[in-house]
């Protein structure tokens, strides 16, 4: 299985500020993913990061607020820009890893935010 | 659009009992992922189902996918407390960049 490794683990933010979550994967991997999981919700999906391009942005999110990088194939950094408490959620990474005959996405310990 | 539906959302079951999760999707989809995430915690993978008639078991949980009727069933055998936690199912599709549809959840309460 892939280790992920996310940092912070968690944070408490004053709005209107911005926090930046590192996203540490064990190995070279080809897509990397953001998520978002609100409390008691399930997972949406952010964006798609792209090693050596801009990141695919789903509907609803915008670059301006979720900025994103992906500067080689094991890092990428996850933005939360001019925070209110509305982003307050659980921020996951997550990767695409390809074991013997099998892919499967595995997911970091995620970064939980609260926004005040 | 991909669209994944998760029945029941809330399960309380008795030790010993015997139940099944259902995630229905939309679309095809080139994989049907099963998680399972505890209380404060992130994603544990329990299966990746690809194929029609795919049939997955690991200790009490047995994962089957039966892509004609787009479904797939996630039976829980003999529960036991320790299975108590949320379970996630999520399809994904290469075309969609391989990006993973979740639904709603299962909350799984095992009574003692």
């Amino acid at each position: 299985s892939a280790v992920i490794s996310q940092k912070p683990s968690r944070d408490i933010c004053q709005r209107g500020t911005s926090l930046t979550i590192q996203c540490q994967v064990d190995s070279q991997v080809t897509m990397m993913f953001w998520y978002r999981q609100q409390p008691g919700q399930s997972l949406t999906l952010i964006a798609t990061a792209n090693q050596g391009s801009e990141a695919t942005y789903e509907s609803g999110f915008v670059i301006d607020k979720f900025p994103i990088s992906r500067p080689n194939l094991t890092f990428s950094t996850l933005t939360v820009s001019n925070m209110s408490p509305e982003d307050s959620s659980i921020y996951l990474c997550s990767a695409n890893k390809r074991e013997t005959t099998q892919e499967t996405q595995y997911f970091g310990p995620g970064t939980r935010l609260l926004v005040l | 659009e991909l669209k994944v539906e998760q029945n029941p959302l809330f399960l309380s079951m008795q030790e010993g009992k015997n139940y099944t999760i259902y995630c229905n999707y939309s679309t095809t989809s080139d994989r049907l992922y099963w998680y399972r995430q505890d209380p404060g915690k992130s994603l544990e993978s329990l299966f990746v189902l690809l194929s029609n008639g795919a049939v997955k078991q690991e200790g009490r949980l047995m994962a089957s996918l039966d892509t004609k009727a787009r479904l797939s069933t996630l039976h829980i055998t003999a529960a036991v407390h320790d299975l108590s936690a949320t379970y996630f199912c999520a399809v994904s599709k290469w075309v969609y960049g391989n990006k993973l549809v979740f639904g709603a959840g299962t909350i799984l309460r095992v009574k003692s």
